[in-house]
């Protein structure tokens, strides 16, 4: 079974531009959540969909937004980069409630 | 609030000598706790959930524990391909959402 897959890998973005990353969950797992993960903080949560609807919600702001597609896949976007937004983007999918979430290999997102 | 804590930060032990990583954890309600394993520049890797206090899981040389307020993260006689860092993560029952500690770093030399 193929595992969680994320595009790009890398990303070099300039402070002020947005940017968009995507996740492919294993097949049949309906529940997509992303992790931002830094040294300093360790992996904080952003955001949770299931069935295209976002459950639950991390503490950060506005500027980081989600979505999930019919066909569970994901895409979060992050709008006028800060420097601080430079991290690992984790994704990671699962069966639902009461299930272990497998992670992809991450989106190493760069600002400058 | 909240909270898990994980320890040590950081963990250097000789090819064979076994010891344990701690994840204490404050939350309203606890439904499952899980274990990760995360080598550098990867997704972290899952190796165990424990749902109730006395559950213990094993995987080769790893083995978890449950208490109400800790989990233990046992590894008997580890190998240098067992370095890596371990994370725990809660989840809590009101939703699908989880907690991670900020992990123990573990390096083992031959």
């Amino acid at each position: 079974k193929a595992g969680v897959t994320q595009t790009p890998r890398y990303l070099i973005k300039t402070r002020g531009q947005q940017v968009t990353l995507s996740c492919s969950p294993i097949s049949g797992h309906r529940s997509v959540s992303w992790y931002q993960q830094t040294p300093g903080q360790g992996l904080q949560f952003l955001f949770e969909y299931f069935s295209e609807t976002q459950r639950n919600k991390g503490n950060f702001p506005g500027r980081f937004s989600g979505r999930q597609f019919s066909n569970s896949r994901s895409e979060m976007n992050v709008s006028t980069l800060e420097l601080g937004d430079s991290a690992l983007y984790l994704c990671a999918s699962s069966r639902g409630f009461r299930y272990e979430q497998y992670f992809g290999p991450g989106t190493r997102l760069t600002v400058t | 609030e909240d909270q898990v804590t994980q320890s040590p930060e950081a963990l250097r032990l000789q090819e064979g000598e076994s010891s344990s990583l701690n994840c204490s954890y404050t939350v309203s309600g606890l439904r499952g706790l899980f274990w990760y394993r995360q080598d550098p520049g990867k997704g972290p890797e899952f190796l165990f959930t424990l749902y109730s206090a006395g559950e213990e899981k094993e995987k080769e040389r790893l083995k978890a524990t449950l208490t109400k307020k800790e989990s233990f993260l046992h590894i008997t006689a580890p190998k240098p391909e067992d370095s890596a860092t371990y994370l725990c993560a809660v989840q809590l029952n009101t939703g699908n959402q989880f907690y991670f500690g900020t992990g123990t770093s573990l390096t083992v030399i031959p």
